[in-house]
Order: C-alpha cells, then structure tokens, then sequence
C-alpha cells in the first residue's frame, strides 16, 4: 500500500497551546518521514524529517514522534504560535518518490 | 538559497488548449518533479524526471506529457487542456542523495473553462 493517511483535515489551537498532527502508512519500506509546511500562495518546504529507527526528532518548537510497530507519526507543535498557521503535510519516502498525506490546515488564534 | 521558479502564478484557458508550464532550477539538482495540489488530497504525482531527456510516470500521468532538454529546466505539457485539470501546479526539484528533501516552486494556478 502507498498510501499515507492524515488527521485531522483541520486544527484550531490556541496561542500557546500544543498542536497535534497524526500521519499512517502501510507501505514498511518506506525510510524517510518528512513534514511539509505550506503557507497561502507559498509552495511547500521541508520543516523537519525523521528516520524509522529513530523514535523522535525535536527542532525547536517541532517534535516528530515515531511509532514503528505501529507504523504510525505525528507532529507536535509546542508554544504554537499564530506564525505557524498554514497547512502541513506529512510525507513518507523509499525512494525518489514522496508519497504525500492529504494536509491539515492548522490556525492558531492569538 | 535554492530557487524554482515557475512562469506563471495564474492561467487561464479554454477547453481544448495546449498548454505549457515551465519551471527552473537553479541549483544543478538531478530531480526534477511534477505535482498538482487539490483540497482533501495532497500533492500527487505527475511526473518526474532524474537526468535530460528521462523521465518517469507518476501516480496521475493521463493527459499530462513532460519535457526535459536541460537540466535546469522541466516543462510540464497539457495537449488538450479539460476542466478536470483546474488544478494548483507545482514543480519541485532535489538532489539524487536526499530525495525526501525537495524544494517547491510557488505554484501555478491553472483553471481551465
């Protein structure tokens, strides 16, 4: 299976709060986990990334956690801040080929 | 700081069209790629390119062609442009060693009517 499954489709947080992005896949050999931020009239850009072996990867205010057996990953937003609203994208790779989730816009209101 | 740029941000154009999106890189990557961008689903895949001349389907390839002559540059092809694909357009381009890491260009919103 190729597919890369995300919740929620849309996330309203608090100033200060902590966002929380849920990413599935099927496919085991993927290797690499990167999320995608994507502000209006922008194309995306990587914001962090994380390899299967590693159970979390903290950037800042960005944490990916990684679940394995679970073949599950999410990403945490802490202090989110309104300068984070946009929509983020989840992705898992084998190869060349990035296997897109389907977004989640997230606000945060000040 | 690496830069795609795509030529047109906004099209517009009528069933039937040829139409031609270009896109550049300008830093020597040897990937090249194609998506569209819709609501609820994501980016897919069009094509994709990894050297002159080469390139490879994707997961929605149908009514869409790509060309490749040089290296920085990678043009994506509508032969006979529908209302199925007003679409948000996306290139991207990355190294061979770190595919997961691509960059975006800004996109081009092409509607057809």
């Amino acid at each position: 299976q190729q597919q890369v499954k995300q919740s929620p489709q849309s996330l309203i947080v608090q100033k200060g709060g902590i966002s929380i992005i849920n990413c599935a896949y099927e496919n085991t050999a993927f290797d690499y986990f990167p999320w995608y931020q994507q502000f209006p009239g922008k194309g995306p850009a990587l914001l962090i990334a994380i390899r299967p072996d590693v159970s979390e990867k903290k950037e800042g205010r960005f944490t990916i956690s990684f679940n394995k057996s679970a073949k599950q990953f999410s990403l945490h937003i802490m202090d989110s801040q309104p300068g984070d609203s946009a929509t983020y994208f989840c992705a898992a790779t084998g190869s060349y080929k990035l296997i897109f989730g389907s977004g989640t816009r997230l606000l945060v209101r000040p | 700081d690496v830069k795609v740029t795509q030529s047109s941000r906004y099209l517009v154009k009528r069933t039937g069209e040829k139409v031609f999106l270009e896109c550049v890189q300008d830093m020597d990557h040897e990937n090249m790629f194609w998506y569209r961008q819709d609501p609820g689903l994501g980016l897919r895949l069009i094509y994709f390119s990894y050297d002159v001349k080469m390139k490879e389907k994707g997961d929605i390839p149908e009514g869409y062609s790509v060309s490749r002559e040089k290296k920085e540059r990678f043009s994506l092809i509508l032969e006979s442009a529908s209302t199925n694909q007003t679409s948000m357009y996306l290139c991207a381009s990355s190294w061979v060693r770190s595919g997961y890491e691509q960059y975006f260009g800004p996109g081009t919103r092409l509607t057809v009517t």
